[in-house]
C-alpha cells in the first residue's frame, strides 16, 4: 500500500516568513495529492491539491510543487499570517483506489 | 447544506462498553470512511465504504465495525470499547473512489474518551 512520510512535525516561523512542508509518496502510481488544514478543534479541510500532470499549482499565498521523479511534493506559504497556524495534512491516493493516506501531520506555528 | 454530519460529539465510555457512531451527509458522495486521529499519529483510516453496499478495511480496523445503512448514512461501532480507544474520530466523505477529485469533506470529529 500507499506510505506518505511528511517532514518537519512542527514549524515556527515569523509572521512574514515563508513555510515549507515535504511530503514524499512510496508508489509511483500515485496520481492525485491533496493538502488539508486542521485548525485547533476543527476538522480538517482541503486548501490546496495537484495532479500528476502538473509540476506546479499556486493559490494566492499558497503552492504546491510535485516531483514525480523523486516522488515528493512540497506545500509552499509565503507571507505567512497568525491565523495560518494550523496542523497541516497531504496525502496522496491510487488511481482506481477510494483511500487517502494521509501523512503524520505538521504543526504551523506563526508568531506575530 | 450540511454537508458531513456526526453523533456525537462528545462521548465518555468505560471499558466494555459498546456505542455506536453515526454518520451522516448530505452530498450524494459515493464513498465514506471513518479515521482515527490521535497526537503525532496523523489520521488513520479504519474502515470505509466505496460505495453503497461495500465495506472494507483500512489501516487499523481491529475493535470495530461498521455498516453502510445507505448511501448516506456510515456508522462505527465499538463493540466492547478499550482504553486504546480513545480518541478523536472523524467521518468523511467523497465523490468518486479514487477518480478525478477526489476532495474528502470531514464531519466535525466526535472525541471519544474510554476510561
Amino acid at each position: 500500500g500507499e506510505n506518505v512520510e511528511q517532514h518537519p512535525s512542527t514549524l515556527s516561523v515569523q509572521e512574514g516568513d515563508s513555510a515549507v512542508i515535504k511530503c514524499t509518496y512510496s508508489d509511483s502510481a500515485s496520481n492525485y495529492f491533496p493538502w488539508y488544514k486542521q485548525e485547533l478543534g476543527k476538522r480538517p479541510q482541503l486548501i490546496i491539491d495537484i495532479r500528476s500532470n502538473v509540476g506546479e499549482k499556486k493559490d494566492q499565498r499558497i503552492a504546491v510543487t510535485l516531483n514525480k521523479t523523486a516522488k515528493h511534493f512540497s506545500l509552499h506559504i509565503t507571507e505567512t499570517q497568525p491565523e495560518d497556524s494550523a496542523v497541516y495534512f497531504c496525502a496522496a491516493i491510487l488511481s482506481g483506489y477510494s483511500t487517502l493516506t494521509f501523512g503524520k501531520g505538521t504543526m504551523l506555528l506563526v508568531s506575530p | 447544506n450540511a454537508g458531513v454530519t456526526q453523533t456525537p460529539k462528545f462521548q465518555v465510555l468505560k471499558t466494555g462498553q459498546s456505542m455506536t457512531l453515526q454518520c451522516a451527509q448530505d452530498m450524494n458522495h459515493n464513498s465514506m470512511y471513518w479515521y482515527r486521529q490521535d497526537p503525532g499519529m496523523g489520521l488513520r483510516l479504519i474502515y470505509y465504504s466505496a460505495s453503497e453496499g461495500t465495506t472494507d478495511k483500512g489501516e487499523v480496523p481491529n475493535g470495530y465495525n461498521v455498516s453502510r445503512l445507505n448511501k448516506r448514512e456510515f456508522s462505527l461501532r465499538l463493540e466492547s470499547a478499550a482504553p486504546s480507544q480513545t480518541s478523536v474520530y472523524f467521518c468523511a466523505s467523497s465523490p468518486l473512489p479514487g477518480q478525478g477529485v477526489t476532495e474528502a469533506f470531514f464531519g466535525q470529529g466526535t472525541r471519544l474518551t474510554v476510561v
